[in-house]
């Protein structure tokens, strides 16, 4: 089944404590990128990768990092979690030869930093 | 990106055609108009886009004005499994969803 998986689903840490967030696609997809969901701001932009190699900064970049070194996975790092990352992050892809904005997502981890 | 305005909230009875409408008068004329939606705290999902004729696939129709400063999303036969906050987005470098037109369907 094509699909975007992440994991955890769910995640509760403590402040400073290093996390990774997996995201891996099935789907041969060269775009990928990572947002942020919360409540009345809508999703954001974190980081996003248009093909193995190539990162960029989105709209809130601080305090993430990412990397992508095979096609499938984009993993998102934070190096020093701090309560105000507590959100609800999404992975998504695009497929080749079509346009980036047609984005499939991943179901979500919802983290929790105290 | 183009700058969207959608209403907060709509209701729709199960059955009759939803029509959510979305203001973009600043969007340039090489901007497409995209829609998501996105079920309770779910990934969203992508739903259709266009440019400037209308457009229409197995999920909705997608109405965008001669002018292109707005557009209409129509769900012809609401179910209440499209009850979801429905996001209309112009971009230009990258998706920005604001806060999108969560949509109720009424059994």
């Amino acid at each position: 089944e094509a699909q975007v998986t992440q994991n955890p689903r769910y995640l509760i840490t403590v402040t400073g404590k290093k996390l990774t967030v997996t995201c891996s696609q099935n789907m041969n997809h060269e775009y990928m990128s990572w947002y942020r969901q919360d409540p009345g701001l809508g999703l954001r932009q974190i980081y996003y990768s248009m093909n193995v190699e190539v990162t960029d900064k989105g709209d809130v970049p601080e305090g993430y990092k990412v990397s992508r070194k095979e096609k499938r996975n984009f993993p998102l790092i934070l190096e020093s979690p701090s309560p105000n990352q507590t959100s609800l992050y999404f992975c998504a892809s695009s497929p080749p030869g079509q346009s980036t904005y047609e984005q499939y997502f991943g179901p979500g981890t919802r983290l929790t930093v105290t | 990106d183009a700058k969207t305005t959608q209403p907060t909230s709509m209701d729709c009875a199960e059955g009759r055609a939803a029509n959510l409408p979305c203001n973009h008068s600043t969007i340039s004329g090489n901007e497409y108009v995209y829609w998501y939606r996105q079920i309770h705290s779910q990934g969203p999902q992508y739903i259709i886009h266009g440019l400037k004729n209308n457009e229409t696939n197995e999920m909705a129709s997608l109405i965008i004005t001669e002018d292109r400063k707005s557009s209409t999303l129509i769900l012809p036969h609401a179910t209440l499994r499209d009850t979801a906050v429905y996001y209309c987005i112009a971009p230009l470098n990258n998706l920005f969803f604001g806060t999108g037109t969560r949509l109720t369907v009424i059994p």
